[in-house]
């Protein structure tokens, strides 16, 4: 099966920017979607097929793909984009869309 | 606006079933594929079944395969989960999620989730 790697946590401080990784073999050819949830909510889709921006997501989250990792960067953070964040890829050698471990992201 | 709502949820014995279900409003329900994704408590999320427009093409996670078994009705804008021999890590919340696409794509909508627990 394919994994998917991210790293547990990521701090950040207010105004600066966090990047969130998403390890997987060869993952830039794949397409990569990206999902927030906060404690207590559903997840939402922030970012679809490696860097789009569904409406009403805001500009500071931004996604990108190559080689063996994919990133999600959130710019000028927020203390409101403190949350879970799982990337997804549903390749076409995988019956499964595998999601990612999961990375907290906590604003310092 | 995209709704979902599950519900069906409970509390259940090991080896019981449980169906639950997903009702869709707000968008032309069988352009999609939808699927069920679970989030066992404290961890991440795993897809569970999913299932195209048409219900032409269907696919479990290892996991569920053999006891769920997932369905629609396009007339009723409705998605089925029917759960199985369910065991205890089948403990989760599940959340109805719609497809971008008719086929499988990636989760664009999500419901709130109904509750699972497996325990005797």
């Amino acid at each position: 099966s394919y994994v998917l790697t991210q790293p547990p946590s990521v701090s950040v401080a207010p105004g600066k920017t966090a990047r969130i990784t998403c390890g997987g073999n060869n993952i830039g050819s794949q397409s990569v979607h990206w999902y927030q949830q906060k404690p207590g909510q559903a997840p939402v889709l922030v970012i679809y097929y490696d860097s789009g921006r569904p409406s009403g997501i805001p500009e500071r989250f931004s996604g990108s793909s190559s080689g063996n990792t994919a990133t999600l960067t959130i710019s000028r953070v927020e203390a409101g984009d403190e949350a879970d964040y799982y990337c997804q890829v549903w390749g076409s050698s995988s019956d499964h869309p595998p999601f990612g471990t999961g990375t907290k992201v906590t604003v310092l | 606006e995209v709704q979902l709502v599950e519900s069906g949820g409970g509390l259940v014995q090991p080896g019981r079933s449980l169906r639950l279900s997903c009702a869709a409003s707000g968008f032309t329900f069988d352009d999609y594929a939808m699927h069920w994704v679970r989030q066992a408590p404290g961890k991440g999320l795993e897809w569970v079944s999913g299932i195209s427009w048409n219900s032409d093409s269907i696919g479990y996670a290892d996991s569920v395969k053999g006891r769920f078994t997932i369905s629609r009705d396009n007339a009723k804008n409705s998605l089925y989960l029917q759960m199985n021999s369910l065991r205890a890590e089948d403990t989760a919340l599940y959340y109805c999620a719609k497809d971008s696409g008719s086929g499988w794509t990636y989760f664009q909508h999500w419901g709130q989730g109904t509750l699972v627990t497996v325990s005797s």
